[in-house]
């Protein structure tokens, strides 16, 4: 199975801070990686599919780049709004894999 | 708008079964792939893919720790997927999810795109 691997586990930042998230496959994945973002008692959402298409709605402040098996998910200016989980997840082949996820809190 | 509703979850022995619905509505269920992923309790909060059914229901593929226990199955005449889930371990505790693939057209993509809300199975004497 392909294990994927984010850091940090957690992270403190300030409002309008820039904040990266890496996530690291076991072996090359291409471009089948994507992005989720989960707050307390929700569903995950589906915010960057295939490394950067950022998905309808989804504020342009996210982005997604990378390729092979280093990805990084950033936030260009943090929002309060944008405290949670994120987790990256790859869709390169079955089972699929999700990273252990990174906790972001607002400072 | 796109809903997905699942049910059938609850407090279960070791050993029994349980079998969870998922009833769609707002998008063209008959040509969409669809997963089931779980997510452990609180203290891990892990996502683990579960299971994926193609379309018309000729593909399905599942986590090893699943499979020969687990059956994904859906029924396009109601708009609704399942998961059957025999001889269940207390290992297989959490929110299950159901989620539609993000493919088009019956091409699957193995991303996410729209979620349950989740329904809790606890496997526990």
């Amino acid at each position: 199975d392909i294990q994927m691997t984010q850091s940090p586990s957690s992270l403190s930042a300030s409002v309008g801070d820039r904040v990266t998230i890496t996530c690291r496959a076991s072996q090359t994945i291409n471009k089948y990686l994507n992005w989720y973002q989960q707050k307390s008692g929700k569903a995950p959402k589906l915010l960057i599919s295939a490394v950067s298409n950022l998905q309808s709605g989804v504020p342009s402040r996210f982005s997604g780049s990378g390729s092979g098996t280093d990805f990084t998910l950033t936030i260009s200016s943090l929002q309060p709004e944008d405290f949670g989980n994120y987790y990256c997840q790859q869709s390169y082949t079955t089972p699929y894999t999700f990273g252990q996820g990174t906790k972001l809190e607002i400072k | 708008q796109v809903k997905l509703v699942e049910s059938g979850g609850g407090v279960v022995q070791p050993g029994r079964s349980l079998r969870l619905s998922c009833t769609v509505s707002g998008f063209i269920f008959t040509t969409s792939g669809m997963h089931w992923v779980r997510q452990a309790p609180a203290s891990d909060n892990r996502l683990e893919w579960v299971a994926l059914i193609s379309y018309d229901g000729t593909h399905k593929y599942y986590v090893d720790s699943v499979k020969g226990r687990f059956t994904i199955s859906r029924d396009n005449s109601k708009n609704t997927l399942y998961l059957q889930m025999n001889s269940l371990r207390p290992d297989d505790t959490g929110v299950y999810y159901c989620a539609k693939d993000g493919g088009r057209a019956q091409v699957l993509l193995g991303d996410f795109d729209y979620w349950g809300q989740g329904s809790l199975v606890t496997v526990s004497s």
